[in-house]
C-alpha cells in the first residue's frame, strides 16, 4: 500500500528548460512534504519542504507546489541545469516534528546539455 | 568531518551469518533513524531512536536489533541473514526543532 506516488520513473530535459517532477500521495493525515536529491552512491540529500498551510515555497531555482484538495505535489526547478541530474524522492510526514517520513519511489532526472 | 557516517559501505556474506552495520553522526542531532532501500528503489523506514529510546519500530523483523548506545551512534546487528535482507541500507538523523533529515552514504548489503 504506497501512500506516496511517484508516477514517471524517469525525466529527460533540456538544460535551462523547466524540469517539473510530480507526486501524488493518499493519506489525508499527511501534512508535512518534502523532496530529496540522491547522487548515486551517496545518502539522499534534503532539498525543500512544504507545510500543508502554504501552497508554494520557493527556494532559488527550487519551488514547491501543494494542491491539497487533488493530493497533489509538484517540485519545480527551473532553469535546470547538468547538476541537477540525479534521483528526486517526495516524502511526508504527518505533522511537523513527526519523524516518521514515508517516501516515493523516485524519479529520476536527467538534464541534456 | 562526515555530517552522517556509516561503515561498511559495503557487505557480502553467506546466508544464515550475522553482520553489523554502524552509523555516526557528528551534528548533534537527538534522533537517528536506519531505512531500507530495496530493489525496487522503495526507501523505508526501519527504526528511529530519540535519545537512546526507541520511538519507531516498523514491523520489522527480530532478526533486525537496533543499538544505541549514545545518541551519536545507531548500530543495525541483523542475525541470521537472509537473501531478502540485501539492500541498500540508510542511516540518517533530524534534530526535533528542524525539519529534514540528514542521511548518511548508505550500506549495500549482499546476501548470497
Amino acid at each position: 500500500d504506497q501512500q506516496v506516488k511517484q508516477n514517471s520513473p524517469s525525466l529527460s530535459v533540456q538544460e535551462g528548460r523547466i524540469s517539473i517532477l510530480n507526486c501524488d500521495y493518499t493519506n489525508s493525515m499527511f501534512d508535512y512534504f518534502l523532496w530529496y536529491k540522491k547522487y548515486p552512491a551517496e545518502g539522499p540529500t534534503f532539498l525543500i519542504s512544504i507545510s500543508s498551510i502554504k501552497d508554494k515555497n520557493e527556494d532559488g531555482r527550487f519551488t514547491v507546489f501543494l494542491n491539497k484538495s487533488a493530493k497533489h505535489l509538484s517540485l519545480h526547478i527551473v532553469p535546470s541545469q547538468p547538476g541537477d541530474s540525479a534521483v528526486y524522492f517526495c516524502a511526508a510526514s504527518a505533522g511537523f516534528g513527526n519523524e516518521k517520513l514515508t517516501f516515493g519511489t523516485g524519479t529520476r532526472l536527467t538534464i541534456i546539455p | 568531518d562526515t555530517a552522517v557516517s556509516q561503515t561498511p559501505k559495503y557487505l557480502v556474506t553467506q546466508m544464515g551469518n550475522d553482520k553489523s552495520i554502524k552509523c555516526e553522526q557528528n551534528l548533534g542531532h537527538d534522533t537517528m533513524y536506519w531505512y531500507k532501500q530495496d530493489s525496487k528503489k522503495f526507501l523505508k523506514i526501519m527504526f528511529s531512536y530519540n535519545n537512546k529510546e526507541l520511538i519507531i519500530n516498523e514491523t520489522v523483523p527480530n532478526r533486525f536489533s537496533p543499538k544505541s548506545p549514545d545518541k551519536a551512534h545507531l548500530n543495525l546487528h541483523i542475525n541470521s541473514l537472509e537473501l531478502g535482507d540485501s539492500a541498500v541500507y540508510f542511516c540518517a538523523s533530524s534534530d526535533r526543532d528542524l525539519w529534514g533529515q540528514f542521511f548518511g552514504p548508505g550500506t549495500r548489503l549482499t546476501v548470497l
